[in-house]
């Protein structure tokens, strides 16, 4: 088990619900970020939070919707997704609130959109 | 061309083989390096975590860097059976964005 806690572990949604996915980490980490992984790819970083401030936004589709309620949980928002959303969501958090620090990963969520 | 680049693979080796994994970058900005481990339907794991040229060690794990030719290498002895997983190299150059390879995925025969 990782310490970063992701639920829910699957989520199948349709195009016109709404849904959220929820990540948590007692690490004391100081920053939190949001990736989308595809099939045999890498991660690719969607949202970084640091010091519960959103740092990075890289350019994705408003009907993904993150917020940072406190310095252990990060939440995204979905809505009105599309079938090309579905993907391995992953949370992430690193120590260092300016990123100097590597990454630790929570298991995903696996979102299939209908 | 790529910031970093790694062969997909997949890499196929029988029980005991020593593995090497490798990656090469562009950027000589990087300053720290990591190696993870990705099961399937799984999160990447951490690995190895290096901030300066040369070697780490950690059990069966050796992690090497050569900032010079811009290179890194992740070394497995007595590789097992649950190791057969993909391994993502990674690096940073300071602030938030962390640049993977593509992964190689490696395949331990029993």
């Amino acid at each position: 088990d990782t310490e970063v806690t992701q639920t829910p572990k699957h989520l199948v949604m349709g195009m016109t619900n709404k849904k959220s996915l929820k990540c948590e980490q007692h690490m004391g980490h100081r920053a939190m970020y949001w990736y989308k992984q595809k099939a045999k790819k890498p991660p690719e970083l969607m949202f970084v939070y640091s010091y519960e401030k959103l740092s990075i936004n890289e350019s994705v589709p408003s009907r993904f919707s993150p917020e940072c309620p406190n310095s252990s949980l990060l939440n995204l928002h979905l809505h009105a997704l599309q079938p090309e959303d579905s993907a391995l969501y992953l949370c992430a958090s690193s120590q260092d609130g300016g990123g100097n620090s590597p990454l630790h990963f929570g298991n995903g969520t696996r979102l299939t959109v209908t | 061309q790529k910031e970093v680049e790694q062969d997909p693979g997949p890499l196929s080796v029988p029980e005991g083989a020593i593995v090497s994994l490798n990656c090469t970058y562009s950027n000589s900005a990087f300053q720290y390096f990591m190696w993870y481990r990705q099961y399937s339907r799984k999160g990447p794991e951490l690995l190895m975590y290096t901030y300066s040229s040369g070697n780490k060690e950690d059990g069966r794990f050796t992690a090497q860097v050569d900032k010079s030719s811009k290179y890194i290498s992740l070394f497995i002895r007595d590789s097992q059976p649950s190791d057969s997983a993909t391994y993502l190299c990674a690096m940073g150059g300071g602030g938030f964005k962390t640049i993977f390879g593509a992964g190689t995925r490696l395949f331990v025969k029993a």
